[in-house]
C-alpha cells in the first residue's frame, strides 16, 4: 500500500482563523514533507522532516508552522493567512530521507481558501 | 542550481494518436529522474522513474529513457486514450542538505479527444 492520507479535503478559513492540515502514512516511511501547488504550477516545496526532525524550511513565512508528532504523522498548523495563501496543499513521504533513487508518494492535498 | 524543462502545453491530440512530451534536465551529481501525473483535482501519482543512465521506465503504456548524454527523459505512448488527459510533470531528485529535493518542470497540460 503505498496510501499517503490528508485531512480535509477542503478548507476555506477568514485571515484571523487557526487551522491545521493533517498527513498520515502507515508505510514506516522515515521523511516527510508538504509542498505548496498554486494553479496552473508545479509544486513548490515547503518543509521537509527527516525522522521527525525538520530538516529543510524553504524560507516559508512564520504563518506556516509545521509539526511532526510520530513518525507517521505531519501537520501544518496555519494562522493569519493572507489570501494569496489560498492552494493546494501536499503532503508526500519517501522511505529514507538522503537515498536519491526513492520515491516520494504524495496525498490527494488540501485544497485551502484563505477569504 | 538544478532545473529541469518540459515542452511547453497545452497538448491536444486525438484518441490513439502517439505521444511525446519533451523533457530535458540540469544537474550536477547523478540525480534520478520521474515522472508524474496529477489527475483534475488530486494529488501527484508516480507514473514512471529511472535511477541511472540508459534505464527505461513504463508503467501504463508510457515509457521514458534516461539519457544522460543529451541530459533528456522524454515521455512517449504509442497510442493514447481520452482517460491519459491530465497534467504530466517531469521531475529529478536531488541531494540538498541531507534531504531529498524534487525539482519539477513547469508541467505539460495534455488533453486527448475521442
Amino acid at each position: 500500500d503505498t496510501e499517503v492520507t490528508q485531512t480535509p479535503k477542503h478548507l476555506v478559513m477568514g485571515m484571523t482563523n487557526k487551522k491545521s492540515l493533517k498527513c498520515e502514512q502507515h508505510m514506516g516511511h522515515r521523511a516527510m514533507y508538504w509542498y505548496k501547488q498554486k494553479a496552473k504550477k508545479p509544486p513548490e516545496l515547503m518543509f521537509v522532516y527527516s525522522y521527525e526532525k525538520l530538516s529543510i524550511n524553504e524560507s516559508v513565512p512564520s504563518r506556516f508552522s509545521p509539526e511532526c508528532p510520530n513518525s507517521s504523522l505531519l501537520n501544518l498548523h496555519l494562522h493569519a493567512l493572507q489570501p494569496e495563501d489560498s492552494a493546494l496543499y501536499l503532503c508526500a513521504s519517501s522511505p529514507r530521507d538522503s537515498e536519491v533513487t526513492d520515491t516520494q508518494y504524495f496525498g490527494p492535498g488540501t485544497r485551502l481558501t484563505v477569504l | 542550481g538544478d532545473s529541469v524543462t518540459q515542452m511547453e502545453g497545452p497538448v491536444t491530440l486525438s484518441e490513439e494518436a502517439f505521444l511525446t512530451i519533451n523533457c530535458t534536465y540540469t544537474a550536477t551529481g547523478y540525480p534520478s529522474l520521474f515522472w508524474y501525473v496529477q489527475y483534475p483535482g488530486e494529488g501527484l501519482q508516480l507514473l514512471l522513474k529511472a535511477t541511472k543512465a540508459d534505464d527505461k521506465g513504463s508503467n501504463k503504456g508510457f515509457e521514458a529513457t534516461y539519457r544522460k548524454e543529451t541530459t533528456s527523459f522524454h515521455l512517449e505512448k504509442g497510442s493514447v486514450q481520452v482517460s491519459d488527459s491530465a497534467v504530466y510533470f517531469c521531475a529529478l531528485n536531488t541531494i540538498i542538505q541531507g534531504a531529498q529535493k524534487l525539482v519539477f518542470g513547469q508541467g505539460t497540460r495534455l488533453t486527448i479527444n475521442p
